[in-house]
């Protein structure tokens, strides 16, 4: 069946680069997702790529896709402590029935 | 106001108690989620429904139960809560546009005692 992966945690310096990284077993995949939920609240959606694309750039955030590998990323540069938050990767098959959730990767900024 | 409004925030209830979590939206979308969150295991979907005569079970449907009382409300049930069942629970609507992904709500914390 469908399934998302991601690391569980990332701890990066203030002012360095974070990447998170996640694989998805779906080949008909039409839409990835990287979603933020911060302590308290629900997800948020930080920015989608749809499958033809290979790259999608949006201020601070850098969002790679290799569908051949089933690899997204998400590149968040000059992390900030605002950034500190649970990152969910997801993908909406081409059912379009719903969307599946990774385990969601906790970054944590050191000072 | 916000777009998709869950109650409660927090609910404490005991093993064996029906339970009704709340949700509500003013986004007009047709399709409405239930997931629940764990620690390390992300989000699993509960139920979905895309207008208020449909209902699908999720991944995890087994001692839950919903209703889609109109097009902006779909509340989930636990008619006999037990300690599992202690999560964060998440409603999300969608418009079916796949540029859009989900709106979620703040999420209901239940912890069954």
């Amino acid at each position: 069946g469908e399934d998302v992966e991601q690391s569980l945690f990332l701890s990066v310096r203030e002012g360095d680069s974070s990447v998170i990284n996640c694989t998805y077993t779906d080949s008909s995949s039409t839409y990835l997702y990287w979603y933020k939920q911060e302590p308290g609240a629900g997800l948020q959606l930080l920015t989608y790529i749809f499958s033809n694309m290979d790259m999608k750039q949006d201020q601070r955030l850098t969002v790679l896709l290799n569908k051949k590998d089933k690899h997204l990323s998400l590149r968040i540069a000059d992390t900030q402590t605002g950034d500190s938050a649970i990152y969910f990767c997801a993908e909406r098959g081409s059912s379009a029935s719903k969307i599946i959730f990774g385990s969601g990767t906790r970054l944590s900024i050191r000072p | 106001d916000a777009d998709v409004t869950q109650t409660p925030r927090n609910r404490i209830t005991k093993t064996g108690k029906r339970i009704m979590l709340e949700c509500s939206q003013t986004k007009g979308h047709d399709r409405m989620y239930w997931y629940r969150q764990d620690p390390g295991l992300g989000l699993r979907l509960i139920y979905y429904s895309f207008d208020v005569k449909d209902i699908n079970k999720g991944e995890i449907s087994d001692g839950y139960s919903v209703s889609r009382q109109a097009q902006a409300k779909f509340s989930l049930s636990l008619e006999s809560a037990i300690p599992n069942q202690t999560a964060l629970y998440f409603c999300a609507t969608s418009g079916g546009t796949g540029e859009n992904g989900y709106t979620f709500g703040s999420g209901t914390r239940l912890t069954v005692v």
